[in-house]
């Protein structure tokens, strides 16, 4: 079975532009999340879904961050606009309930770079 | 907010040297995993331990859980090139699968 897909694997974009990052969970998951990480600040939790269903969003940084679940095999996460700040490697990862208690399968996320 | 503090945040060896790497915090868990990160992809499930005074092996490396759960260790006997990477302990969050990281240890075990 495929892991987690994740798309693109390296972004390059300028300050002020939109960027969409792409993540397909391993089918028969049930729980998505979305990470930052980056030197500073390690690993954060920006949001996640159950059911396809945003259950906690208070790790998302300020309006300019959205994301979404149209159905279970995928979510985006939208930044608009951009800004050098945001510039970090970011990880979706997914679970299931009925699995090992919390463990997450991560895919091998998305480097940004805003210049 | 629950805080997973690790330490060393790094920790530079020689293979075939031992080494302990620890993650503390004031909270209590009901679960507590360790995960290993290479360079260029995400972060991968090693281990996860339940029960307080828990002590679980995976071939070299030995994991335990503090009696009262608000801690943890990683220790590798005789480490290997192999073992580099970043390791973070993670701790259950309240439900719904969430976990919150720890602040990880980065290791480099010199050939």
């Amino acid at each position: 079975d495929a892991g987690v897909i994740q798309s693109p694997r390296h972004e390059v974009t300028e300050m002020g532009q939109e960027v969409t990052l792409r993540c397909k969970p391993i089918s028969g998951h049930d729980y998505l999340f979305w990470y930052r990480q980056t030197m500073m600040r390690g690993l954060e939790l920006l949001i996640y879904f159950n059911n396809n269903v945003p259950i906690d969003d208070s790790g998302m940084p300020e309006d300019r961050f959205s994301a979404k679940m149209p159905n279970a095999s995928f979510s985006t996460l939208k930044i608009q606009p951009s800004e050098p700040r945001d510039s970090a490697v970011y990880f979706c990862a997914s679970s299931i309930l009925e699995g090992t208690p919390y463990e997450q399968y991560f895919g091998p996320g998305t480097r940004l770079t805003v210049t | 907010t629950q805080l997973l503090e690790q330490s060393p945040q790094f920790l530079s060896i020689q293979e075939g040297e031992n080494l302990t790497v620890y993650c503390n915090s004031s909270s209590v868990f009901s679960s507590l995993q360790w995960y290993r990160q290479e360079p260029g992809e995400g972060p991968v499930l090693l281990v996860t331990v339940v029960t307080g005074g828990e002590v679980k092996k995976l071939k070299r490396l030995t994991f335990q859980f503090g009696d009262a759960r608000k801690d943890s260790s990683l220790h590798i006997t005789a480490a290997q090139p192999g073992d580099t990477g970043l390791y973070l302990c993670a701790g259950d969050s309240g439900g719904y699968q969430k976990v919150t990281f720890g602040t990880g240890t980065k290791l480099q075990v010199i050939p």
